[in-house]
């Protein structure tokens, strides 16, 4: 069973500071990976999409890599900012069907003026 | 506007009752999902339909139930069988592989 692990749980940093989260995963086997920004109490926005074939995506500020052989992906953000502060969760999934996706828990991250 | 809207925003259950939560899309995706999400954890697949008039159970179906008449619409019914309603519940859609995801549901029980 595959299952993801989002390390740290929580990150404070100081504005305009680069920073990276990571994301686990324990089947290499992935069909995709893709990283999401949720605000408290709302849905999930998608930022990055990372196909299996694929070795990084890039969004603006944003950054995500993929690293099949070792099971990890990393989202770097550049430059932080306040509005950056949200909880990012990534979601690995195995084949074709969407339904297959499983969640890490997320990092919440927290950018100080 | 195109999008995933569910309803209502919060809701309230009392023991033995079943309610049922609301998703509509008008993205004209094929695929849409329910999961839920607890206090400090990733989501969780309840079920998912990948056409219309079929869904599959997700790894915790046990306590909820959904239909898909419509191609835009997937209500997710939580039963009395669910002993521990209490979450965050989320619907998305897909076309291709982004999933989009709608407000969410907050379900409290009374």
């Amino acid at each position: 069973k595959q299952e993801v692990t989002q390390i740290p749980a929580a990150l404070s940093v100081p504005e305009g500071e680069n920073l990276v989260l990571n994301c686990s995963f324990t089947d290499s086997a992935i069909y995709n990976l893709q990283w999401f920004r949720q605000d408290p109490g709302k849905g999930l926005t998608s930022l990055l999409l990372i196909q299996s074939s694929q070795r990084e995506q890039t969004s603006g500020r944003l950054n995500a890599s993929l690293d099949k052989s070792s099971g990890r992906s990393t989202l770097y953000i550049a430059a932080s900012q306040p509005g950056d502060s949200a909880t990012y969760l990534c979601a690995v999934r195995l084949d074709t069907n969407a339904g297959k996706s499983t969640f890490g828990d997320g990092t919440t991250l927290t950018v100080k003026p | 506007d195109g999008g995933i809207t569910q309803s209502p925003k919060y809701l309230f259950r009392k023991e033995g009752q079943n309610v049922t939560l609301s998703c509509e899309q008008n993205l004209n995706h094929d695929a849409m999902y329910w999961y839920r999400q607890d206090p400090g954890q990733g989501l969780r697949l309840i079920y998912y339909s990948q056409i219309v008039n079929d869904f599959q159970k997700g790894d915790i179906a046990e306590g909820y139930s959904v239909s898909r008449e419509k191609k835009e619409s997937f209500p997710l019914t939580v039963t009395s069988a669910q002993k521990n309603p209490t979450a965050f519940y989320l619907c998305a859609s897909s076309i291709g592989d982004t999933q989009y995801f709608g407000p969410g549901t907050r379900l409290l029980v009374l």
